[in-house]
């Protein structure tokens, strides 16, 4: 089973419409994400959060909204859909606390949703 | 701001060859950088990743560098293999990633 999920995994919606993307994670990971890919742009950070109650603002995050509503779920809101909002929407899950032995930080990604405004 | 380039933007190599994919971004005060690999229609798989302490990692035919000095740093794939065509992302920072546009990669049989 995949360690991060996203649904849905396409979605056709209308400019206006709200939207909720949502992403659960079973890898006990603290912090999760929200990125949107675009052709030529790359991969934008729109939210994070650290735990349940820190949610910070990224680089893209007009638009959107989220909520943590367990460690373990992570939702993006799109509250009036517009065209431009069409991309490819990522979730990503990393851990705070340094193994024994390896790295940290790494951040692990969903399959990702593809999603159009028409 | 980071930046973060990725050059060249595609590259097609027969298979069996050695191959160097390059990674340069502008601020080098960054904690790690990750190599990511995304096929088509997936999501992204974490390849390696260097803590800012470290010059390299290493995963089978894969070997990446890193040097913070110059803001710079390499994907090396040995033996390439029709099955490593994909995109290649380098992302750099800490708890919040700066990714660059990635380099198509197509190994012909």
């Amino acid at each position: 089973d995949a360690d991060v999920t996203q649904t849905p995994r396409n979605r056709i919606t209308k400019t206006g419409k709200r939207i909720m993307l949502e992403c659960s994670q079973t890898k006990g990971h603290d912090r999760m994400y929200w990125y949107r890919q675009d052709p030529g742009l790359g991969l934008r950070l729109i939210y994070y959060s650290f735990d349940v109650k820190d949610i910070n603002k990224g680089e893209i995050s007009d638009g959107y909204s989220v909520s943590r509503q367990a460690q373990a779920k992570f939702s993006l809101s799109l509250e009036s859909a517009i065209p431009n909002q069409t991309a490819l929407y990522f979730c990503a899950t990393s851990d705070s606390s340094p193994p024994l032995a390896g790295v940290y930080n790494e951040q692990f990604f969903g399959p990702g949703t593809r999603l159009t405004v028409l | 701001k980071q930046e973060v380039t990725q050059i060249p933007a595609a590259l097609s190599v027969p298979e069996g060859e050695n191959l160097v994919l390059n990674c340069s971004f502008t601020d080098s005060a960054i904690y790690n950088l990750q190599w990511f690999r995304q096929d088509p229609g997936k999501g992204l798989t974490s390849l390696l990743l260097i803590q800012s302490s470290q010059r390299e990692q290493t995963s089978g035919r894969l070997n990446a560098s890193l040097d913070k000095s110059s803001g710079r740093s390499t994907l090396y794939i040995a033996a390439s293999q029709p099955g490593d065509s994909a995109t290649y992302l380098c992302a750099v920072g800490g708890s919040r990633l700066t990714f660059g546009e990635g380099t198509q990669l197509t190994v012909n049989p």
